[in-house]
């Protein structure tokens, strides 16, 4: 079974701190996502990666930035953190080719008071 | 970009009866609609997919439909039991990249 992990499940932060989400997929998968899920807006793709060293912008990038220095490991990064980017956080990957397939990691809930 | 609408955003049904939720899109170079169940406090799975070039598609209890012309699909469950009480989320993902585009979500409840 693809697995993928993320670091913390539940996390709570202070404003204007770094904070780091690291994800990690062990199926050799190209493409790694980076959504935030809040009530009533869905996921919304913060960046996605299809390639180590490679990141692409998604529709909410701003007060974000990734890391992808190994293939399995993509990284969440809040430069400075505030209470509007209070969110769940979720990493998912894909193999690229023929198969669409994502699968997500369980989620972390990030608190910033 | 593309816009998805997903509807209703929450759903009761008596266990045994069928739950329809309905997605509409508007970018007609989206050619890739799965629809994702999220129990709580998990991440969301794929239950389904299908490809534009398919009108339906069926797995046990579970169907979705797509009308390209109409640029909207549907995702139906029938003989609901407890367990498929979950929020669900369609998506769709363009033939030109790899970003997918995700509905607002609907919670379905299915009361014993």
């Amino acid at each position: 079974d693809v697995k993928v992990t993320q670091s913390s499940r539940y996390l709570v932060k202070r404003t204007g701190e770094k904070v780091f989400l690291e994800c990690v997929q062990d199926m050799d998968h190209e493409n790694m996502f980076w959504y935030r899920q809040d009530p009533g807006l869905g996921l919304r793709l913060i960046y996605f990666s299809y390639d180590v060293k490679m990141k692409e912008k998604g529709d909410i990038p701003e007060g974000y930035s990734v890391s992808r220095e190994k293939k399995e490991r993509f990284s969440l990064i809040l430069e400075s953190a505030s209470t509007n980017q209070t969110s769940m956080y979720l990493c998912a990957s894909i193999v690229s080719g023929n198969s669409y397939e994502q699968y997500f990691g369980p989620g972390t809930r990030l608190t910033v008071t | 970009g593309e816009n998805v609408e997903q509807h209703p955003s929450t759903l009761s049904v008596q266990e045994g009866d069928s739950a329809v939720i309905k997605c509409t899109y508007s970018d007609s170079a989206s050619n890739y609609f799965p629809w994702y169940k999220q129990e709580l406090g998990k991440g969301p799975q794929l239950i389904i997919d299908i490809r534009s070039n398919v009108g339906e598609k069926k797995d046990q209890r579970i169907a979705v439909t797509l009308n390209k012309t109409a640029k909207h699909f549907s995702l139906h469950i029938t003989e609901t039991q407890p367990e498929d009480s979950a929020v669900y989320f369609c998506a769709t993902l363009l033939n030109t990249g790899n970003q997918f585009y995700f509905g607002t979500g609907t919670s379905l409840t299915v009361i014993p």
